[in-house]
């Protein structure tokens, strides 16, 4: 299966940006879903893993949700701030523990 | 405090093997509460799973990899490596390695500085 993100996202700060992570086969439901956000010229850290979960340190500014009807997953960034900026990547399993990393979105604040 | 850090040749030749070592810090890597995987990155690409693992356990492969790919562990310098055969220019990617933790799923939880591999002739 493939998870597909938007290539990108801007706003400004302050704002809200939601990124979208739609599976192509398989429910989006019936395995969970984690965000990676990756700094320019940084290693990945984790902001949301089992759809909606932080990591302690992660502010609450970041939120994961899970959409049946699209079988897609989202993340949203609230109250978004310049050290935000960075590439985020959902990633998922199949049935086989196979991973997969969406195709990642970078997040532009203006 | 939980430590990784990768290393590798920088620059090989098409058809040569790859071999990457990760070396941990902070942690027993024949701990069964430690997982370890491989993921790459392309230059100005995305991520790419290659592979997890827990010591004495089952090992799991990305399909598209895995006819090229051996796991090994040294528990006594507490290194995992990964050998990747036949490498092409394709090959070319800045490596991480990563440990997982345990939620209700393994998900990737600290991920080394990375080292990258330049494969080209």
């Amino acid at each position: 299966f493939m998870l597909t993100q938007p290539h990108s996202v801007s706003e400004s700060p302050g704002k809200t940006v939601t990124i979208s992570c739609t599976r192509s086969s398989g429910s989006i439901a019936s395995r969970y879903v984690q965000w990676y956000q990756q700094r320019p010229g940084s290693s990945p850290t984790t902001v949301i893993y089992e759809d909606n979960q932080r990591p302690s340190g992660v502010p609450d500014r970041f939120s994961g949700s899970i959409d049946s009807s699209s079988n897609s997953a989202s993340l949203t960034i609230s109250g978004l701030k310049t050290e935000d900026e960075a590439d985020y990547y959902c990633q998922s399993y199949d049935g086989s523990n196979e991973y997969v990393f969406g195709t990642g979105t970078r997040v532009t604040v203006l | 405090q939980l430590q990784l850090q990768e290393s590798g040749p920088g620059l090989m030749k098409p058809s040569e093997t790859l071999s990457l070592t990760c070396t941990v810090s902070g942690a027993s890597i024949s701990s069964s509460n430690n997982y370890w995987g491989w993921v790459r990155q392309p230059p100005g690409k995305g991520l790419e799973w290659i592979v997890n693992f827990y010591y004495g356990g089952n090992t799991y492969y990305n399909s598209s990899l895995k006819s090229r790919v051996n796991i090994s562990v040294d528990t006594s310098k507490n290194q995992f490596s990964l050998k990747l055969n036949s490498v092409t220019a394709a090959d070319t990617a800045v490596y991480y390695c990563a440990s997982l933790k345990l939620g209700r799923i393994w998900f990737f939880d600290l991920w080394g500085r990375g080292t990258l591999v330049t494969v080209s002739s």
